[in-house]
């Protein structure tokens, strides 16, 4: 399956401590994505990569937040002192640049997050 | 700040019934929207709609868009149980790369 990957799939933490997700992309988009979506509501736009520079940030992501890309490829976002209201789908998805449907966005499988 | 919103945001049927999904949207500098169906995992790619009137179609469903109205309808004709699921409508704006989702719709199909 060459779709969009991420992992883990589930993840468990109690509040306060640290959270990373990985988010591996189809290999020839380099728009890279990251959504957050909880219960009962579509996906909330975080932050947006193409190659490796993160062009846009929405003011959701906190301080506490962060992503990367350091390579174009792969990307990694990080909770830090995760907090009860962290608990949420985390979704990435990823694109290549042009008009029409290559601006379609794929979505990955999504990491469940839960901060007891 | 650009808007999407659905209705109904939930809606149960029985199998083989028609239903409509509706999507209006409020966006500055519009350039696409987007339907996506999302079961227990990631939203899968339905239609993209660009331009007004022009009706897209993939088998059972089908999806148009009115930009002067700014709106769009989803239809699924004969439903089947397997079309069960959250369907999410999304926008785009030129010059910005991300998309803006409604709430989404929660269809349920009884057998």
């Amino acid at each position: 399956d060459t779709g969009v990957s991420q992992d883990p799939r589930h993840k468990i933490t109690k509040r306060g401590q640290n959270v990373t997700f990985r988010c591996d992309p189809i290999s020839e988009h380099n728009r890279l994505y990251w959504y957050r979506q909880t219960l009962g509501q579509g996906p909330e736009f975080l932050t947006y990569f193409q190659n490796e520079a993160q062009l846009e940030k929405s003011r959701l992501l906190s301080d506490r937040f962060s992503a990367e890309r350091p390579k174009g490829s792969f990307s990694t976002l990080e909770i830090q002192r995760t907090e009860q209201g962290d608990s949420a789908m985390y979704l990435c998805a990823s694109n290549e640049p042009g008009q029409g449907l290559k601006e379609t966005q794929y979505f990955g499988p999504g990491t469940r997050l839960l901060v007891l | 700040e650009d808007k999407v919103v659905q209705s109904p945001l939930s809606l149960v049927v029985h199998e083989g019934d028609t239903v409509t999904l509706n999507c209006s949207y409020e966006v500055t500098n519009f350039r696409s929207l987007l339907w996506y169906k999302q079961e227990k995992k990631a939203p899968t790619f339905l239609f993209m709609l660009t331009s007004s009137g022009i009706e897209k179609k993939s088998g059972r469903l089908s999806s148009i868009l009115d930009k002067k109205e700014l709106f769009s309808i989803l239809n699924i004709t004969a439903t089947q149980t397997g079309d069960s699921a959250v369907y999410l409508c999304a926008v785009g704006a030129q010059g910005a790369q991300k998309l803006v989702f409604g709430q989404g719709t929660r269809l349920t199909i009884n057998p």
